[in-house]
């Protein structure tokens, strides 16, 4: 069975720093890019970032690029988004969710449950 | 970026009534290399991560239930369910994934009247 299971959330002072883990099992973690997706609170999605099945390329949200770091390790079957400078508007549940890997398609077929994200002083 | 756009933003419907959801897209999502729309939808019930339906606008996913289908193509798209049930109720999403960054539409709720 496929889960993934995100972990790392909580509350952070603005100009703050979190890192966000999520560990897959049940699948060949290496074989699939990996994504996070975010949702504020009563909102829509917003994709955040991709990374490759190796880690060695990844894109990020425009409007994120420079605050947010995506990695991956493999050998642990564990993604990460490392996020600095955050304000109240990166406030948020934060999904790590699989690429389904359909040739060409950036659609997601299995979602975290989430990390919550609060900025707050 | 592409911009989506779902219509209505909520709907409630009796059971086992016809439920319809529209996404419409700023730009088409329609490749002609492969003539394949690059549009998913998603489920979203109360307190859980999304749950993907369709992809290539009308291709079903594993699991889902055949009431739910998925049709359109370019810039219009839309979400069916021929016979709402109770555990239908949800928010749902149509995502293209044509351009980066993949871009979600705003939502459409469902609830049952």
């Amino acid at each position: 069975e496929v889960q993934l299971l995100d972990s790392g959330g909580g509350v952070v002072q603005p100009g703050g720093s979190l890192r966000l883990s999520c560990t897959a099992s049940g699948f060949n973690f290496r074989n699939y890019d990996m994504v996070w997706v975010r949702q504020a609170p009563g909102k829509g999605l917003q994709w955040v970032s991709t990374v490759s099945p190796s880690g060695d390329s990844a894109s990020y949200s425009e409007s994120l690029r420079g605050r947010f770091t995506v990695s991956r390790d493999n050998s642990e079957n564990t993604l990460h988004l490392q996020m600095r400078g955050l304000t109240a508007d990166d406030a948020a549940i934060y999904y790590c969710a699989r690429d389904k890997g359909v040739n060409g398609a950036l659609v997601f077929d299995y979602w975290g449950r989430g990390s919550l994200v609060t900025v707050s002083s | 970026d592409i911009v989506m756009t779902q219509s209505p933003d909520s709907l409630a419907v009796s059971l086992g009534e016809r439920a319809t959801i529209k996404c419409k897209s700023s730009q088409s999502l329609l490749y002609s290399s492969n003539n394949k729309d690059y549009l998913a939808w998603y489920q979203q019930k109360s307190g859980q991560p999304p749950n993907l339906l369709f992809y290539w606008a009308s291709a079903r996913q594993s699991g889902v239930p055949d009431r739910f289908s998925g049709s359109g193509s370019g810039t219009d798209f839309t979400l069916t369910i021929t016979s709402v049930q109770a555990e239908d109720v949800a928010v749902y999403y149509c995502q293209q994934y044509s351009h980066t960054p993949v871009t979600f539409g705003g939502g459409t709720k469902l609830e049952i009247k």
